[in-house]
């Protein structure tokens, strides 16, 4: 079973902060790799599909990169919006897995 | 757009059974045949847990190692429907359920609401 890593768990940052995630997979799972955006009481949102590729409507602040087993996500200038809790999630196989989660906070 | 209507929140005692729903809209009833449905649970404060998959055309559902055997996922495509069952609820079984739609490579495009389920004695 490919166990998935996010860190930090917690980061705290300012508006305009630059700000970056990291998601690591235990074995390579290529570029099958994306990142959900979920606010409280709220389902996720899907942000970054296929490592890289931004989903529709997304602001191109956002951005993914990474393949194999060590993947980022890069937000340039973070917003009021952005204060969040991020997932990262594998799907390299039909059988699929989320990371850990890392809760972005006001500073 | 495609949207996905789940069943309101449920309460139920340990031993109980239950079957929540996720209705897609905005599918012709060919494409609703066409994607995965996932379901995701999310306990209280806790983070996403992926817990397996079925495809409508011909009901193939691949569960996920932790959740095999503890529920069962079944779909009904004559109303683009797809349900997420337990025959005997455990207090642990409380928490958010999300289904979702998986799109190509894997990811899920569009979520649902959310299902919360109680289970208490």
């Amino acid at each position: 079973d490919i166990q998935m890593t996010q860190s930090p768990s917690t980061l705290s940052a300012s508006v305009g902060d630059r700000v970056t995630i990291t998601c690591r997979a235990s074995q390579s799972v290529s570029t099958y790799l994306a990142w959900y955006q979920q606010k409280p009481g709220k389902a996720p949102k899907v942000l970054i599909y296929d490592a890289s590729n931004l989903a529709t409507g997304v602001p191109s602040r956002f951005s993914g990169h990474g393949s194999g087993t060590e993947f980022t996500l890069t937000i340039t200038s973070l917003q009021p919006d952005d204060f969040a809790t991020y997932y990262c999630q594998r799907y390299s196989s039909y059988l699929s897995a989320f990371g850990p989660g890392t809760q972005v906070e006001i500073k | 757009e495609v949207q996905l209507l789940q069943s309101g929140a449920e309460m139920r005692k340990p031993g109980e059974s239950l079957k929540i729903s996720c209705q897609g809209s905005g599918y012709t009833q060919y494409s609703f045949t066409s994607y995965w449905i996932g379901w995701v649970r999310q306990r209280p404060g806790k983070g996403l847990e992926w817990m397996g998959i079925i495809y409508p055309g011909d009901s193939d559902i691949r569960y996920s190692p932790s959740f095999q055997g503890q529920v069962t996922m079944s779909a009904d495509t004559s109303i683009s429907t797809a349900y997420l069952q337990w025959n005997s609820l455990q207090v642990s079984d409380s928490g958010m359920y999300y289904c979702a739609r998986r799109k190509g490579s894997g990811y899920f495009d569009t979520w649902g609401q959310g299902t919360l389920v109680t289970v208490s004695s």
